[in-house]
């Protein structure tokens, strides 16, 4: 199993350019979510899913937007940068297995908005 | 407000001794708490678990325990050893709920 991966790793953009980060994960778990970390803030819920087809925000949602067309797939959306979200995202999936839950995170993409 | 409180940005530790790592809430309605330990550059890796119907999980070196009066975790990690330095993160979420809400993290140093 590769878990779950990111792309890109790194990423520049400038202000009101817009950009899809990739999720992806081989392990058939139903609940994905999308996290950012900023210095000192720990980890913030910017949006989740409990299966294809249904998607919920988080604590952060506003200028991000996420499908769930497929079990695997879970992309993040910037639909017009902001350099308020300059930030490392990272991508979780969720194994829920008697009554235990674990949470496997992906690992990370770097990005910057100038 | 911050829900969940890890009130001590950093700790240093001597090889082979105990590290006790603190975290706190407010929810009440929180019923399930996670550890993760994160490396830099690196996405955060689970550790262990407790749900609220229990006050002590144990995995190998790794103890959580929880004081539902208190509202409080600890994580308790002995020995500790170099490789444990890193950041560690408390999260909590709500029964029926799958929006997990992370502490500020706690830099862990042993030192050898």
């Amino acid at each position: 199993n590769a878990g779950v991966t990111q792309t890109p790793k790194f990423q520049v953009l400038k202000t009101g350019q817009s950009m899809t980060l990739q999720c992806a994960q081989d392990m058939n778990h139903e609940y994905m979510s999308w996290y950012r970390q900023d210095p000192g803030m720990g980890l913030r819920l910017i949006h989740y899913s409990v299966g294809a087809g249904i998607t919920d925000q988080g604590e952060v949602p506003n200028g991000y937007n996420v499908s769930r067309s497929t079990t695997e797939d879970f992309p993040l959306r910037l639909l017009s940068a902001a350099p308020s979200q300059t930030s490392v995202y990272f991508c979780a999936s969720n194994e829920i297995r008697d009554r235990q839950e674990t949470q496997y995170f992906g690992p990370g993409t770097r990005l910057l908005v100038l | 407000d911050q829900q969940v409180k890890q009130n001590s940005p950093s700790l240093s530790v001597q090889e082979g001794r105990i590290s006790i790592l603190n975290c706190d809430y407010t929810n009440s309605m929180f019923d399930y708490f996670l550890w993760y330990k994160k490396y830099p550059a690196e996405g955060p890796t689970f550790l262990i678990s407790i749900s609220s119907i229990k006050d002590k999980n144990e995995d190998g070196r790794f103890t959580v325990f929880l004081n539902k009066s208190a509202k409080h975790l600890s994580l308790h990690i002995v020995p500790s050893q170099p490789g444990d330095s890193a950041v560690y993160f408390c999260a909590a979420k709500a029964s029926g709920t799958y929006k997990y809400i992370f502490g500020t993290g706690t830099r862990l140093k042993v030192l050898a």
